[in-house]
């Protein structure tokens, strides 16, 4: 079945620095979503992309669609204290309208003030 | 407007027991979905809704059935329960069509089995 590989698993980092991290599959994607979770919490959406090549921000967040589909990546700018959390990809499958949602391992950030 | 409610917080239960966990949302949303997280992983779809009456398998089915008679309300059921299922759920719904592809979670449920 479809699989997300998420790379890397975890970061540790300083506050201020860039990080990156992707998300890769063997199966073709037609949209690309990124959720942060806080501990405790369910994940919340950050961005959502839905053509191949697309390059979508939210404040110091830019996520991009790959060319091929069958991958996306996460860019965090000027990372902050309050950027700790664990950050996912998902995938849907073919036609939003099939419903099917799933997740990449995700990777867990933390931030050194 | 609760958004998506899932009951109970927290269970234990023995080896063989039977629950049924309980989602509820009030946002008419016709795609409904169970996810379970084990510690330090991703999650992992276990069933899902796209209308009521339809139900299909996610990625990690077995041990777990479903239901969906109405718009509001998607119970996941553990028949046998196993050490194996212990797991924090969460159900979550979106509207479904794009470009809403908000995903509402609910606040989860840990479930411990001894």
């Amino acid at each position: 079945g479809q699989q997300l590989n998420q790379s890397p698993q975890s970061m540790f980092i300083q506050e201020g620095e860039d990080v990156s991290m992707n998300c890769t599959s063997s199966s073709i994607f037609n949209t690309w979503l990124w959720y942060k979770q806080d501990p405790g919490e369910g994940p919340v959406l950050l961005i959502a992309l839905y053509k191949a090549g697309e390059l979508t921000s939210n404040g110091r967040l830019t996520a991009q669609f790959g060319i091929t589909r069958k991958d996306s990546f996460l860019n965090i700018s000027a990372s902050i204290p309050s950027d700790v959390g664990i950050y996912f990809c998902a995938g849907v499958h073919g036609s939003s309208n099939t419903g099917k949602l799933i997740f990449g391992q995700g990777t867990t950030l933390q931030v050194k003030p | 407007n609760a958004g998506v409610t899932q009951t109970p917080k927290f269970r234990i239960l023995k080896i063989g027991q039977s629950m049924t966990l309980q989602c509820a949302q009030d946002m008419n949303h016709n795609y409904m979905y169970w996810y379970r997280q084990d510690p330090g992983m991703g999650l992992k779809l276990i069933y899902y809704s796209v209308g009521a009456g339809i139900t299909d398998k996610g990625e990690v089915p077995n041990g777990y059935n479903v239901s969906r008679s109405t718009t509001e309300d998607f119970p996941l059921r553990l028949e046998l329960a196993a050490p194996s299922q212990t797991s924090v759920y969460f159900c979550a719904s979106r509207g479904g069509r794009l470009p809403n592809e908000k995903l509402f979670f609910g606040s989860g449920t840990q479930l411990s089995v001894l």
